[in-house]
């Protein structure tokens, strides 16, 4: 079982913020980090997954940095909008932190 | 592609009865994985498989597992306990360090 953790739990943003949340997890035999998303009333969907210690990642307003030497990941999400506001989860193979729900007031 | 499905999507039990939850995937993935979602617990990794016919660790108690092939992984529950009353997911993917594709879900009662 590898301890993979998330904060904050939970994040209330206005429109328009810009924010970020953290995950960490076991730096030993690291394989891959994958960030999900998570929206009410359907399945996780892949983010980023990412692997080299250094990466970034883009994906839009939505971007992650990964540090496997100290065993961390950020998620950044510029100017926030409502169709933002979801669960992130992060994962380290099969194991799942438990997520930060995100919810982006209009 | 169909993805992932999962059958059925609501079930209530009652304590004690069996049934088996299912799960097929179409994208001839080698890994398959089950995973119960409670409030503020996140995703809890149940079982997962690497290829049909292997089994890669202990199953949990009250649970079965089998991948008799690569498509369909179902998960059985012996003797149904409102402990396991949960949102069972399932996923699937190309090798352990790829991103999963996730089913429906199956949102289950235990009473």
């Amino acid at each position: 079982i590898l301890n993979v953790e998330q904060s904050p739990q939970s994040l209330h943003v206005q429109e328009g913020d810009s924010t970020n949340f953290t995950c960490s997890f076991p730096s030993s035999n690291f394989y891959a980090l994958h960030w999900y998303r998570w929206e009410t009333a359907k399945s996780p969907e892949a983010l980023f997954v990412m692997t080299l210690n250094g990466d970034e990642k883009k994906k839009g307003r939505i971007s992650a940095t990964l540090n496997t030497k100290e065993g961390y990941s950020y998620l950044y999400i510029k100017g926030s909008q409502p169709e933002d506001s979801a669960t992130y989860l992060c994962a380290s193979r099969f194991y799942f932190g438990t997520g930060t729900s995100l919810t982006v007031i209009p | 592609n169909a993805g992932v499905t999962q059958t059925p999507k609501f079930h209530i039990l009652k304590t004690g009865q069996s049934m088996t939850l299912q799960c097929a995937q179409d994208m001839n993935h080698g890994y398959m994985s089950w995973y119960r979602q409670d409030p503020g617990m996140g995703l809890r990794l149940i079982y997962y498989s690497a290829a049909a016919g292997t089994t890669d660790k202990e199953v949990p108690n009250g649970y079965n597992v089998s991948r008799l092939n690569t498509e369909d992984f179902p998960l059985r529950l012996v003797s149904a306990a409102p402990s396991q009353t949960s949102v069972y997911l399932c996923a699937s993917s190309l090798l352990a360090y790829n991103e999963q594709f996730f089913g429906p879900g199956t949102r289950l009662t235990v009473l």
